[in-house]
């Protein structure tokens, strides 16, 4: 059974600093993808990876994928206020439709 | 754009009620789903569906059921609600499997 574990749960951090938000799955996955969820608002997709090694940047957002560790990072660069929000990881399960979601990590970048 | 819309953003009803959510996407999608979304739990799959009148069960189906009479338009139906359903419900759909999701607004339902 496929789960997906985030960590941290929270994240608390000055303005320009640099952060990175783990996301591990315990079984074979083929696809992995980032959402941001801000508060009483739903869903938001950030980024797909879908192979080994895959990395995608967006702004000061990085994500990037390691299958064999079965790892995928989130790293955040010289944060801003405006990237406050909660992230999610979510691997889809294979060979199925469904995609299992991580607990979700809430960020909270300080001025 | 893709666009999921949700029919209510806010809902209450009461113990035994029977309650429909709906969920409609305009991008011809063939794979929608429902997640309910509780603090501190993240995201779980209720149903889903991958074509017309196809429907399969997610983790957490017990006490819910689905209907897709048309590609568009996924329901969600809690045939006598509980207040252990209180919860933030989420729509969404997929092109295609290894897509990402597009979500719908959300629908707030408290259960009394």
């Amino acid at each position: 059974e496929l789960k997906v574990e985030q960590n941290p749960l929270f994240l608390s951090m000055q303005e320009g600093k640099n952060y990175t938000i783990y996301c591990n799955y315990s079984t074979t996955s083929d696809r992995l993808y980032w959402y941001r969820q801000d508060p009483g608002k739903s869903l938001e997709s950030l980024f797909v990876l879908l192979s080994n090694g895959a990395v995608k940047q967006e702004g000061r957002l990085m994500a990037s994928l390691d299958t064999k560790a079965r790892l995928s990072t989130l790293h955040i660069t010289a944060a801003v206020h405006d990237l406050s929000a909660t992230y999610f990881c979510a691997a889809g399960d294979s060979g199925t439709y469904k995609y299992i979601f991580g607990t979700g990590t809430r960020l909270k970048v300080l001025a | 754009d893709v666009k999921v819309t949700q029919s209510s953003r806010y809902l209450v009803k009461r113990t035994g009620e029977k309650v429909f959510l709906e969920c409609v996407q305009d991008m011809d999608h063939e794979n929608m789903f429902w997640y309910r979304q509780d603090p501190g739990l993240g995201l779980r799959l209720i149903y889903f569906s991958y074509d017309v009148k196809m429907k399969e069960k997610g983790d957490i189906p017990e006490g819910y059921s689905v209907s897709r009479e048309k590609k568009e338009r996924f329901s969600l139906i809690l045939e006598s609600a509980s207040t252990n359903q209180t919860s933030m419900y989420l729509c969404a759909s997929t092109v295609g499997s290894a897509e990402t999701q597009y979500f719908g607004p959300g629908t707030r339902l408290l259960v009394l």
